[in-house]
């Protein structure tokens, strides 16, 4: 019953350096996005998929890269990363077409950049 | 403007007695669906209740309902008797239109301590 599964769970990277956080999920879901939760913001989105093959950029795009090359992974990739980039990242992923199908959440990575 | 707005500092609730926790959103959309997350200190964000704008009666799920005043654009959490596990953050959010979106947009979240 695996659900969402994000790895690594905590990370720690100097400025500059580069690194993907991956995401799977295992229930078929064609929504995934990629979320950040900085104190006292929220969670904001970063980029998100409706399916494979298919990306699009959310709120707070700038930094991050994204693909959809299958249905079940969804990694982010950092390309340079920047002390501002620190924050916890959650992965969430559910069925398209809205409705009343909540989003299900990975249990986030920590990211530390130094 | 914010699209989900929840601006009560931290709630304080004594065990056993019921709590609101107050979001109000702002969208033209009339199709949209609002959600209610918690996240404990460990982190995980847990799914609580959802509110369609269509729907005609307010979202029951447990000690969770949901106070949805359609015109005033609110969708209140209310917790009734509380436990001390209902300590947490708690998350509004809202998707907006119909179709394929399933973007949601969280609020900041509210802190809610239960006090034994």
């Amino acid at each position: 019953n695996a659900g969402v599964t994000q790895t690594p769970k905590f990370q720690v990277l100097k400025t500059g350096q580069s690194m993907t956080l991956q995401c799977a999920q295992d229930m078929n879901h064609e929504y995934m996005s990629w979320y950040r939760q900085d104190p006292g913001m929220g969670l904001r989105l970063i980029h998100y998929s409706v399916g494979a093959g298919i990306t699009d950029q959310g709120e707070v795009p700038n930094g991050y890269n994204v693909s959809r090359s299958t249905t079940e992974d969804f990694p982010l990739r950092l390309l340079s990363a920047a002390p501002s980039q620190t924050s916890v990242y959650f992965c969430a992923s559910s069925p398209a077409g809205g409705g009343n199908q909540p989003q299900h959440f990975g249990d986030g990575t920590r990211l530390s950049i130094l | 403007a914010q699209k989900i707005t929840q601006t009560q500092p931290g709630m304080f609730v004594q065990e056993k007695e019921a709590v609101t926790l107050d979001c109000t959103y702002d969208t033209s959309d009339p199709s949209y669906g609002l959600f209610w997350y918690k996240q404990p200190s460990s982190g995980e964000m847990i799914f609580l209740i959802y509110q369609g704008s269509y729907d005609q009666q307010n979202a029951t799920e447990g000690r969770y309902s949901l106070n949805f005043q359609k015109a005033r654009k609110s969708a209140n959490l209310v917790i009734s008797a509380s436990q001390l596990g209902d300590s947490a953050m708690y998350f509004c959010a809202m998707r907006e239109g119909g179709g394929a979106n399933s973007k949601l947009t969280f609020g900041k979240g509210i802190t809610l301590s239960v006090r034994p």
